[in-house]
Protein backbone atom coordinates (compact mmCIF):
# COMPACT_ATOMS: atom_id res chain seq x y z
CA UNK A 1 0.00 0.00 0.00
CA UNK A 2 0.76 3.42 -0.67
CA UNK A 3 1.69 5.68 2.07
CA UNK A 4 2.60 10.03 1.93
CA UNK A 5 3.91 11.79 4.76
CA UNK A 6 4.16 15.26 5.30
CA UNK A 7 6.93 15.67 7.99
CA UNK A 8 5.29 19.82 8.71
CA UNK A 9 2.04 20.31 10.04
CA UNK A 10 2.54 23.34 10.63
CA UNK A 11 4.68 26.48 8.71
CA UNK A 12 4.66 30.19 8.22
CA UNK A 13 5.94 32.72 6.05
CA UNK A 14 6.19 36.42 5.21
CA UNK A 15 4.14 37.85 2.29
CA UNK A 16 6.08 37.91 -0.55
CA UNK A 17 8.86 35.41 0.50
CA UNK A 18 9.03 31.69 -0.76
CA UNK A 19 8.24 28.50 1.28
CA UNK A 20 8.77 25.04 0.65
CA UNK A 21 6.86 22.32 1.90
CA UNK A 22 7.90 18.76 2.27
CA UNK A 23 6.26 15.77 1.15
CA UNK A 24 7.69 12.18 1.00
CA UNK A 25 5.63 8.76 -0.24
CA UNK A 26 6.66 5.00 -0.48
CA UNK A 27 4.98 2.91 -3.16
CA UNK A 28 6.43 -0.05 -5.38
CA UNK A 29 4.70 1.31 -8.54
CA UNK A 30 6.35 3.13 -11.32
CA UNK A 31 3.35 5.00 -12.99
CA UNK A 32 1.68 7.36 -10.81
CA UNK A 33 0.43 10.77 -10.07
CA UNK A 34 1.43 13.50 -7.35
CA UNK A 35 -0.62 16.14 -6.82
CA UNK A 36 -0.72 18.83 -4.24
CA UNK A 37 -3.81 20.33 -3.29
CA UNK A 38 -5.03 23.47 -0.75
CA UNK A 39 -8.03 23.53 1.47
CA UNK A 40 -8.57 27.29 2.79
CA UNK A 41 -10.73 27.88 5.43
CA UNK A 42 -13.71 27.96 3.38
CA UNK A 43 -12.51 24.12 3.15
CA UNK A 44 -13.11 23.67 -0.78
CA UNK A 45 -10.39 21.30 -1.79
CA UNK A 46 -8.45 23.18 -5.17
CA UNK A 47 -6.24 21.50 -7.50
CA UNK A 48 -2.79 23.37 -7.11
CA UNK A 49 -0.04 21.74 -9.02
CA UNK A 50 -0.09 18.07 -10.58
CA UNK A 51 2.72 15.94 -11.71
CA UNK A 52 3.14 12.67 -13.68
CA UNK A 53 5.49 10.22 -12.86
CA UNK A 54 7.15 9.43 -16.43
CA UNK A 55 7.61 13.25 -16.46
CA UNK A 56 11.18 14.10 -15.55
CA UNK A 57 10.45 17.81 -15.62
CA UNK A 58 8.90 19.71 -12.33
CA UNK A 59 5.90 21.19 -12.90
CA UNK A 60 4.99 24.71 -12.85
CA UNK A 61 1.64 26.68 -12.17
CA UNK A 62 2.40 30.38 -12.10
CA UNK A 63 4.03 31.06 -8.34
CA UNK A 64 3.96 27.15 -7.82
CA UNK A 65 6.23 24.58 -8.77
CA UNK A 66 7.17 21.29 -7.40
CA UNK A 67 10.61 19.17 -7.04
CA UNK A 68 9.91 15.93 -8.11
CA UNK A 69 12.64 13.41 -6.71
CA UNK A 70 11.25 10.11 -8.08
CA UNK A 71 14.24 8.37 -6.84
CA UNK A 72 14.13 9.82 -3.34
CA UNK A 73 10.27 9.65 -3.43
CA UNK A 74 10.00 12.95 -2.74
CA UNK A 75 7.61 15.71 -3.83
CA UNK A 76 8.12 19.15 -2.82
CA UNK A 77 6.16 22.28 -3.19
CA UNK A 78 7.48 25.80 -3.45
CA UNK A 79 5.50 28.80 -3.04
CA UNK A 80 7.27 32.01 -4.61
CA UNK A 81 5.74 35.32 -3.89
CA UNK A 82 3.51 33.90 -1.39
CA UNK A 83 0.47 36.52 -0.76
CA UNK A 84 -2.13 36.59 2.23
CA UNK A 85 -4.51 34.06 0.08
CA UNK A 86 -2.09 31.15 0.14
CA UNK A 87 -2.94 30.60 3.23
CA UNK A 88 -4.43 27.27 4.25
CA UNK A 89 -4.23 23.63 4.71
CA UNK A 90 -2.07 21.80 1.86
CA UNK A 91 -2.64 17.81 1.04
CA UNK A 92 -0.07 16.22 -0.76
CA UNK A 93 -1.47 13.21 -2.63
CA UNK A 94 -0.19 10.06 -4.72
CA UNK A 95 -2.64 8.38 -7.48
CA UNK A 96 -1.66 5.11 -8.68
CA UNK A 97 -1.79 5.43 -12.81
CA UNK A 98 -1.83 1.18 -12.71
CA UNK A 99 -5.40 1.22 -11.62
CA UNK A 100 -8.60 2.43 -12.92
CA UNK A 101 -11.00 4.62 -10.08
CA UNK A 102 -8.66 4.31 -7.65
CA UNK A 103 -7.92 6.18 -4.33
CA UNK A 104 -6.29 9.36 -3.90
CA UNK A 105 -3.71 8.76 -1.03
CA UNK A 106 -3.48 11.82 1.24
CA UNK A 107 -0.77 13.15 3.40
CA UNK A 108 -1.69 14.55 6.89
CA UNK A 109 -1.65 18.08 5.67
CA UNK A 110 0.61 21.11 6.38
CA UNK A 111 -1.00 24.26 7.60
CA UNK A 112 0.41 27.31 6.22
CA UNK A 113 0.31 30.49 7.57
CA UNK A 114 1.02 33.73 5.47
CA UNK A 115 2.27 36.71 8.09
CA UNK A 116 1.55 40.63 6.12
CA UNK B 1 -18.72 26.87 -14.93
CA UNK B 2 -18.88 23.09 -15.05
CA UNK B 3 -18.61 22.32 -10.98
CA UNK B 4 -19.60 19.99 -8.13
CA UNK B 5 -21.63 21.35 -6.46
CA UNK B 6 -23.24 19.90 -2.78
CA UNK B 7 -25.92 20.63 -1.08
CA UNK B 8 -26.94 21.62 1.37
CA UNK B 9 -23.91 23.12 2.39
CA UNK B 10 -24.63 22.76 6.32
CA UNK B 11 -27.17 20.05 7.65
CA UNK B 12 -28.18 19.28 11.13
CA UNK B 13 -29.62 15.96 12.19
CA UNK B 14 -30.89 14.45 15.40
CA UNK B 15 -28.95 11.24 16.61
CA UNK B 16 -30.03 8.17 14.62
CA UNK B 17 -32.35 10.47 12.13
CA UNK B 18 -31.06 9.08 8.77
CA UNK B 19 -30.09 12.03 6.86
CA UNK B 20 -29.20 12.17 2.83
CA UNK B 21 -26.70 14.48 1.58
CA UNK B 22 -26.43 15.12 -2.54
CA UNK B 23 -23.83 15.98 -4.68
CA UNK B 24 -24.28 16.66 -8.49
CA UNK B 25 -21.87 17.69 -11.24
CA UNK B 26 -21.66 18.68 -14.83
CA UNK B 27 -18.44 18.19 -15.34
CA UNK B 28 -19.23 14.95 -16.89
CA UNK B 29 -16.85 12.89 -15.08
CA UNK B 30 -17.20 9.32 -14.44
CA UNK B 31 -16.15 8.84 -11.26
CA UNK B 32 -17.96 10.24 -8.17
CA UNK B 33 -16.06 10.02 -4.55
CA UNK B 34 -17.69 10.68 -1.25
CA UNK B 35 -15.14 11.42 1.32
CA UNK B 36 -14.98 12.02 4.91
CA UNK B 37 -13.40 14.91 6.94
CA UNK B 38 -13.12 15.71 10.52
CA UNK B 39 -11.10 18.79 11.69
CA UNK B 40 -7.08 19.01 10.63
CA UNK B 41 -7.27 15.81 8.92
CA UNK B 42 -6.93 14.38 5.57
CA UNK B 43 -10.29 13.31 3.80
CA UNK B 44 -11.13 9.51 4.23
CA UNK B 45 -12.90 8.12 1.45
CA UNK B 46 -15.62 6.21 2.00
CA UNK B 47 -17.01 4.89 -1.19
CA UNK B 48 -16.57 5.79 -4.83
CA UNK B 49 -18.97 4.90 -7.76
CA UNK B 50 -16.65 4.15 -11.60
CA UNK B 51 -19.79 4.71 -13.99
CA UNK B 52 -22.01 2.61 -12.21
CA UNK B 53 -20.19 0.63 -10.10
CA UNK B 54 -20.01 0.60 -6.45
CA UNK B 55 -16.81 0.55 -4.61
CA UNK B 56 -16.88 0.25 -0.75
CA UNK B 57 -13.46 0.91 1.04
CA UNK B 58 -13.23 -1.96 3.36
CA UNK B 59 -13.66 0.50 7.00
CA UNK B 60 -16.41 2.31 5.97
CA UNK B 61 -19.24 1.97 8.18
CA UNK B 62 -22.42 -0.14 6.54
CA UNK B 63 -24.42 2.55 8.42
CA UNK B 64 -23.29 4.77 5.12
CA UNK B 65 -24.90 4.35 2.15
CA UNK B 66 -24.75 5.44 -1.48
CA UNK B 67 -26.53 5.57 -4.57
CA UNK B 68 -25.82 7.20 -8.55
CA UNK B 69 -29.01 7.59 -10.30
CA UNK B 70 -27.34 9.03 -13.25
CA UNK B 71 -23.86 10.30 -14.17
CA UNK B 72 -24.79 14.14 -12.71
CA UNK B 73 -25.69 12.72 -9.42
CA UNK B 74 -24.60 10.91 -6.04
CA UNK B 75 -26.19 10.70 -2.69
CA UNK B 76 -24.55 9.75 0.61
CA UNK B 77 -27.14 7.82 2.52
CA UNK B 78 -26.68 7.86 6.82
CA UNK B 79 -28.95 5.63 8.01
CA UNK B 80 -28.67 6.25 11.96
CA UNK B 81 -25.88 8.97 12.41
CA UNK B 82 -23.92 9.22 15.65
CA UNK B 83 -21.81 11.73 17.23
CA UNK B 84 -19.28 10.64 15.82
CA UNK B 85 -20.17 10.89 12.22
CA UNK B 86 -20.44 14.63 12.43
CA UNK B 87 -17.83 15.71 10.15
CA UNK B 88 -17.45 17.61 6.46
CA UNK B 89 -18.47 15.50 4.01
CA UNK B 90 -16.89 16.35 0.60
CA UNK B 91 -17.55 15.26 -2.62
CA UNK B 92 -15.03 14.71 -5.47
CA UNK B 93 -15.34 13.45 -9.50
CA UNK B 94 -12.54 12.89 -11.87
CA UNK B 95 -12.57 11.48 -15.58
CA UNK B 96 -10.91 7.95 -15.58
CA UNK B 97 -9.30 6.94 -19.09
CA UNK B 98 -5.88 6.50 -21.24
CA UNK B 99 -6.42 10.11 -22.17
CA UNK B 100 -7.27 11.76 -18.78
CA UNK B 101 -5.25 12.85 -16.21
CA UNK B 102 -6.93 11.44 -13.21
CA UNK B 103 -7.15 14.64 -10.93
CA UNK B 104 -10.36 14.71 -8.85
CA UNK B 105 -12.46 18.18 -8.50
CA UNK B 106 -14.02 18.93 -5.22
CA UNK B 107 -17.39 20.43 -4.15
CA UNK B 108 -17.61 22.81 -1.13
CA UNK B 109 -18.72 20.03 1.00
CA UNK B 110 -21.58 19.42 3.53
CA UNK B 111 -21.27 20.41 6.90
CA UNK B 112 -23.12 17.57 9.31
CA UNK B 113 -23.75 18.39 12.32
CA UNK B 114 -25.48 15.79 14.51
CA UNK B 115 -27.47 16.72 17.91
Amino acid sequence: AQTVTQSQPEMSVQEAETVTLSCTYDTSESDYYLFWYKQPPSRQMILVIRQEAYKQQNATENRFSVNFQKAAKSFSLKISDSQLGDAAMYFCAYRSRETSGSRLTFGEGTQLTVNP
Amino acid sequence: DAMVIQNPRYQVTQFGKPVTLSCSQTLNHNVMYWYQQKSSQAPKLLFHYYDKDFNNEADTPDNFQSRRPNTSFCFLDIRSPGLGDAAMYLCATSREGRKYSYEQYFGPGTRLTVT
